[in-house]
């Protein structure tokens, strides 16, 4: 079955506590993405990545890194996170015509 | 970076009912997908328009792209109970996708 899998799928954490959040697809889809979700802003790209190595900065890069090691996973690493970082976030992957979205990581910074 | 503007936020009607979200840009568009999100789930791949003019129907629902390329819509005629969710368009430019800010469908019984 064609999915893209993220976890953790729900997160607490404290600020300045490093975290990571995998993404996972099995399409061998060479573009994948990271977006936050928040209330009346819509979705909106973080990193993006074109291929292994590539990646390029989205709209919202600032506290957020990206790596592109395998063709199949984009963790998204948050080296020091803050509240404003209490966001709903999904990793999509992409074909020249759509993009598969994972479930989504609710993540909440105290 | 690119602006896409989405109405209405928020729409209620009642079962039946048809309804609309339009997308509007400020630039020529070379395409436009449009998605859908339930509460809870996660963002669902409807249909990509690249045509000028171009008008497509999945059941129910119409998708139009417009003649200069610079706004879109979805329409969907006699609501149902399963269309509730939130409905987004969403734009590629250069390597970026950009989505507009969506519009959350409520159909009342």
């Amino acid at each position: 079955e064609a999915q893209v899998t993220q976890n953790p799928r729900y997160l607490i954490t404290v600020t300045g506590k490093k975290l990571t959040v995998t993404c996972s697809q099995n399409m061998n889809h060479e573009y994948m993405s990271w977006y936050r979700q928040d209330p009346g802003l819509g979705l909106r790209q973080i990193y993006y990545s074109m291929n292994v190595e590539v990646t390029d900065k989205g709209d919202v890069p600032e506290g957020y890194k990206v790596s592109r090691k395998e063709k199949r996973n984009f963790p998204l690493i948050l080296e020091s996170p803050s509240p404003n970082q209490t966001s709903l976030y999904f990793c999509a992957s992409s074909t020249a015509r759509e993009q598969y979205f994972g479930p989504g990581t609710r993540l909440t910074v105290t | 970076g690119q602006q896409v503007m989405q109405i209405p936020q928020y729409q209620h009607v009642q079962e039946g009912e048809d309804f609309t979200t339009y997308c509007n840009s400020s630039t020529t568009l070379s395409n436009i997908q449009w998605y859908k999100q339930r509460p809870g789930g996660h963002p669902v791949f409807l249909i990509q328009l690249v045509k000028s003019g171009e008008v497509k129907k999945q059941k129910r629902l119409t998708f139009q792209f417009g003649e200069a390329k610079k706004n879109s819509s979805l329409h969907i005629t006699a609501t149902q109970t399963t269309d509730v969710g939130t409905y987004f368009c969403a734009v590629l430019t250069g390597n970026q996708f950009y989505f507009g800010t969506g519009t959350s469908l409520t159909v009342i019984p």
